[in-house]
């Protein structure tokens, strides 16, 4: 199974800040990475898709960068609604993992 | 609306049976990529299973054997059958839906609320 990364666990920022968390793979996934949201008690929401592809309707300061094993999802400019919880997922091949996510805390 | 509802959730004992279900709006099931997603209280997101739109299947090695991932088209819902469940299935079962390009997944991009299973005696 493809063993998935993320760094750091918990991350506190402020409003304003840019954030980049970090996903590796334990081999190449290509590109086959999402990007998604948890808020408590709520269903996970996909931010970035193909590790760098948009999801229609997320705001344009979300980002993903990187390919093969090293991954990035970065915010550009932090907002209240922004902290929640991160993951990571591979769907490279099965079983698709995700990574133990990232708290964004406010600070 | 695009929407899906997940139920069939509750209390069971170990070795027991559930079958949840996950009914689909604004779009078909069958012409689609479903998948069933499960968080344990507390924990990160935990693949479970796929079922393609040609009716291939796929399953985390933990579930194989035990869970089936199926669908019935004129109800446009998708079903995951949990037979000898154990105390670490207890998680809230999420169903998605996988997007699509036509030639590869673009992760997985309608969810449902989750139902809960609780696995204890």
């Amino acid at each position: 199974d493809i063993q998935m990364t993320q760094s750091p666990s918990t991350l506190s920022a402020s409003v304003g800040d840019r954030v980049t968390i970090t996903c590796r793979a334990s081999q190449s996934i290509s590109s086959w990475l999402a990007w998604y949201q948890q808020k408590i008690g709520k269903a996970p929401k996909l931010l970035i898709y193909k590790a760098s592809s948009l999801e229609s309707g997320v705001p344009s300061r979300f980002s993903g960068g990187g390919s093969g094993t090293e991954f990035t999802l970065t915010i550009s400019s932090l907002q209240p609604d922004d902290f929640a919880t991160y993951y990571c997922q591979q769907y490279n091949s099965y079983p698709w993992t995700f990574g133990q996510g990232t708290k964004l805390e406010i600070k | 609306e695009v929407q899906l509802v997940e139920s069939g959730g509750g209390l069971v004992q170990p070795g027991g049976s559930l079958r949840l279900s996950c009914a689909a709006s604004g779009f078909t099931v069958s012409s689609n990529y479903m998948s069933w997603v499960r968080q344990a209280p507390g924990k990160g997101l935990e693949w479970v299973s796929i079922i393609y739109s040609g009716g291939s299947t796929y399953y985390t090695d933990s579930v194989k054997g035990r869970f089936t991932i199926s669908r019935d088209n004129s109800k446009n819902t998708v079903y995951l059958q949990m037979n000898s469940l154990r105390a670490e299935d207890t998680a809230v079962y999420y169903c998605a839906r996988v997007g699509w390009s036509g030639s590869h997944f673009n992760g997985m991009d309608v969810w449902g609320q989750g139902t809960t299973v609780t696995v204890s005696s």
